[in-house]
């Protein structure tokens, strides 16, 4: 199983609004990531957990506060949020074996809007 | 800088085969991967390489040049379900951080 689900598809918020967005994998892996990808680009890493642990931030604005409650499930949560954050938000894992490169497995996403 | 590039659009048709080209400049390097994406969909591993050579997986072939920094995908027997982006990255520095190429759409004709 190489699944990585994400709920849900689909958001559209108010910038007042609070929501989380929410991914799940059951293959085992130690690192989790979060990703923000806009329309024709790559997509841009936002956080990193490794073995539940927050191990990258890439300066992310705190609008966007990540949490990882267990081995298997990651959050996003929004507050605040702006109309430019408005994008496809990408959740990945990876086994974390440790020295070597592990392939990076991606849910579907969920597609946001902020209004 | 770090600067991956490969070209913005390439065309093909359907049957034939296409190499999608990536350069690279990092200040450090484990690997290459590829990844492909479906418009309105999520990017999906195709291959990785971390040594000089050639990679086949069924239609997809992946290549690394590491001397010359340079790696391609290439994509035979094309099927019209091929139409998608597909991105280079490079494993540059942790585990965890990649380097994305800009993607480039594979457009197929019939």
């Amino acid at each position: 199983d190489t699944e990585v689900t994400q709920t849900p598809k689909h958001l559209v918020m108010g910038m007042t609004n609070k929501k989380s967005l929410k991914c799940e994998q059951h293959m085992g892996h130690r690192a989790m990531y979060w990703y923000k990808q806009k329309a024709k680009k790559p997509p841009e890493l936002m956080f990193v957990y490794s073995y539940e642990k927050l191990s990258i931030n890439e300066s992310v604005p705190s609008r966007f506060s990540p949490e990882c409650p267990n081995s298997s499930l990651l959050n996003l949560h929004l507050h605040a949020l702006q109309p430019e954050d408005s994008a496809l938000y990408l959740c990945a894992s990876s086994q974390d074996s440790g020295g070597a490169v592990d392939t990076q497995y991606f849910g579907p996403g969920t597609r946001l809007t902020v209004l | 800088g770090q600067s991956l590039e490969q070209p913005s659009e390439v065309t093909a048709v359907e049957g034939a085969i296409v190499q999608i080209n990536c350069t690279y400049q990092t200040s450090g390097f484990y690997g290459l991967s590829w990844y492909q994406q479906h418009d309105g969909g999520a990017p999906t591993f195709l291959s990785y390489n971390a040594l000089d050579g050639l990679e086949e997986t069924g239609r997809f072939s992946s290549f690394l040049s590491r001397s010359d920094s340079y790696g391609y995908l290439l994509l035979q027997e094309l099927q019209m379900k091929d139409s998608a982006s597909y991105f280079c990255a490079v494993s540059w520095d942790s585990n965890y951080q990649l380097i994305w190429g800009a993607g480039t759409k594979l457009i197929i004709k019939p």
